[in-house]
Order: structure tokens, then C-alpha cells, then sequence
């Protein structure tokens, strides 16, 4: 099946731990994401990413950090820095042809729960 | 700065009515993208719908359509005749025109709720 596969789906942390969530694409897409969703709020950016090993900050990428070592996966780790991390962490991903190259398109979503 | 405004945060109706979702946003770019998404209560966000700011004809899909008018920055939803199915979270996202690596400037989300 094409798409976006995150992992795990339910995380739970202790204070004081990093904790590294999976994303992987087998879309063929060149620029990938990481968004932040808190209760009944809109998404957040963290982090982005257009190309393999470059990727830029996004509105809150403090206490958060990425790799783009492989065009398929772009792996987010949740730092013990980061002060609030309970959330609902999202990956998404867009590139391709056409007219719908631009679209971007979201993982299942990971719940993280701290502890 | 890009901002999204969605200022209805829940809609509650009755199986078959119809619904309306406002949206109203705010860019400098004279190109853009605008996007609506459903969440449904699983989590993942399913697209539904991408419009270029250099097209404005409406587009009806089923039971969805939508209205986007470029002089009052406005990009609403409309569901007719509204199924239990449809009960979700309805974000509008904004998004610059050029390369792949698009980044979306949410809204707030409106919770719709279909009752049978």
C-alpha cells in the first residue's frame, strides 16, 4: 500500500527522556513534515524538510530535533528539553507531478503522553 | 504573515440538513494555495480539496462544495444534506505558491457534529 506509515501510534514518556517517533513514506515525495496538534487546536509546523540531509525549523521546533538521512523517512525526536511535549504529533509529506504536486498528505498521527 | 481564521469551533446539526464551514484567511503572496482537510475521530487528516488563488470557480464533489471568493478572502465548505459519517473535524489550511516543501498555515478547526 502506498502512503505514510507513523510510528508507534500510542507513546508514553517519563519526564526527562528523549523519545524518537518513525515516519516513513513510500509516496516517492522529496519534501516531508512534522506538525504539532494539541487538544481542539489547529497544527503546528515543528520542523520541514525538502530535500534529503537539509531540513529547516518550523514555527516550533524548540525541544525538537529531525534527520533526512533517506528520502522515505524523517524521524522526529522529542527532546527532555522540549517543556509540553504531550501531544498529537503528525508527519505528512508532498512532492510529485501535476497538478496535485503541491498537495500535502498526513500519516495516521502519533499520541505521546508524558508521564 | 499567513493567517487562517475559522471562527465557527463546533456546528451541530440534525442528519440531512446542510452545513456550511467559514474561512477566512489573510496573505501578502499574490499566489497561494488553499486547502480543506476532515479529521475524523481516528486522528489522521484526510484530504479533501486544493484550489490555486488564480482559479476561482467553484467545484462541487458529491455532497461537498465549495465557494471561493478571492475579494472577501474566503474559502467556505458546504456539505448538503449532512450524514452521521460526515461527524468530524473540518480544518482550512493556506499554503504558498512554488516547489514541492510547501509549508500549511492551519486554521483552528471547526467540529462538526451530525445527528441521526
Amino acid at each position: 500500500d502506498g502512503g505514510i506509515t507513523q510510528s508507534p501510534k500510542y507513546l508514553f514518556r517519563k519526564e526527562g527522556q528523549n523519545v524518537t517517533l518513525s515516519c516513513e513514506q513510500n509516496l516517492n515525495h522529496d519534501a516531508m513534515y512534522w506538525y504539532r496538534q494539541d487538544p481542539g487546536q489547529g497544527l503546528r509546523l515543528i520542523y520541514y524538510s525538502q530535500i534529503v540531509n537539509d531540513f529547516q525549523k518550523g514555527d516550533i521546533a524548540e525541544g525538537y530535533s529531525v534527520s533526512r538521512e533517506k528520502k522515505e523517512s524523517f524521524p522526529l525526536t522529542v527532546t527532555s528539553a522540549q517543556k509540553n511535549p504531550t501531544a498529537f504529533y503528525l508527519c505528512a509529506s508532498s512532492g510529485g507531478q501535476g497538478a496535485f504536486g503541491n498537495t500535502i498528505y498526513f500519516g495516521e498521527g502519533s499520541w505521546l503522553t508524558v508521564v | 504573515a499567513q493567517k487562517v481564521t475559522q471562527a465557527q469551533t463546533e456546528i451541530s446539526v440534525v442528519e440531512k440538513e446542510d452545513v456550511t464551514l467559514d474561512c477566512v484567511y489573510e496573505t501578502r503572496d499574490t499566489t497561494y494555495y488553499l486547502f480543506w482537510y476532515k479529521q475524523p475521530p481516528s486522528g489522521e487528516l484526510v484530504f479533501l480539496i486544493r484550489r490555486n488563488s488564480f482559479d476561482e470557480q467553484n467545484e462541487i464533489s458529491g455532497r461537498y462544495s465549495w465557494n471561493f471568493q478571492k475579494s472577501t478572502s474566503s474559502f467556505n465548505f458546504t456539505i448538503t444534506a449532512s450524514q452521521v459519517v460526515d461527524s468530524a473535524v473540518y480544518f482550512c489550511a493556506l499554503s504558498e505558491a512554488g516547489a514541492a516543501g510547501n509549508k500549511l498555515t492551519f486554521g483552528g478547526g471547526t467540529r462538526v457534529l451530525v445527528k441521526p
